[in-house]
């Protein structure tokens, strides 16, 4: 079993869409999580912290269930520049700080 | 302030030639990690440095691969005998005091070995 999972997609939204990921992890012990944006050839950036109280920063929205290990994003209203990769990425407990990926989901927002 | 900086942004090299990948971070950032990542597939993690100490390499491959972060000038990713599944993006990260696992990443170099 993959220590991060996603659905790899592609999930093609009209735009003003709202759409959902999920990502399940493997390591009960996790200790933080964060999404990560990856557009095409280019290096990964930091989205968002998740928070086990969830979060929320503008149009995006982040949960985080322990219980079922499993995180998601929200994205409200889509617009054509969010189309690109979003990136599950967990620290482990004991991984000090050695974030683990998830390959990603690939979002692709159309007119 | 200039963000993480990677060169070269793209490397051809040879079966059996080396690789020399070079990784500046951001300004006041003390901690360097390395990532690779392969077509179709995540980022995985080689190694983790800070300045004249390998943190974590665990991630490494335990043959051809090393990496190095001296204590003037960028961190260093050496690749030796390259082949041909070693062609891939090589990004490159660093992190700020206090929040080590927020990353802000360099624009990867792209290794192609013939």
């Amino acid at each position: 079993r993959k220590e991060v999972e996603q659905d790899p997609g592609p999930f093609n939204v009209p735009e003003g869409a709202t759409v959902a990921f999920n990502c399940t992890y493997s390591n009960s012990a996790s200790q933080s999580f964060f999404w990560y944006r990856q557009d095409c050839r280019k290096e990964p950036k930091l989205l968002m912290s998740v928070y086990s109280s969830g979060n929320e920063d503008g149009r995006f929205t982040a949960q985080l269930n322990r219980a079922s290990q499993y995180i998601s994003l929200l994205i409200r209203d889509s617009k054509l520049s969010d189309s690109a990769t979003y990136l599950c990425v967990v620290n482990e407990a004991g991984g000090g700080n050695k974030l683990t990926f998830g390959t990603g989901t690939q979002l692709k927002v159309e007119l | 302030n200039a963000g993480v900086m990677q060169n070269p942004r793209h490397l051809v090299r040879r079966r059996g030639q080396e690789a020399r990948l070079r990784c500046s971070p951001m300004k006041g950032h003390s901690h360097v990690y390395w990532y690779r990542q392969l077509p179709e597939e995540g980022l995985k993690f080689m190694v983790y440095l800070q300045k004249e100490n390998i943190i974590d390499e665990s991630g490494m491959p335990k043959e051809r691969f090393s990496a190095e972060f001296p204590k003037e000038g960028p961190s260093i990713l050496r690749i030796q005998q390259v082949v041909r599944g070693d062609s891939a993006a090589y990004f490159c990260a660093s992190s700020p005091p206090g929040t080590p696992e927020k990353l802000f990443f360099g624009s990867g170099t792209q290794l192609s070995v013939l």
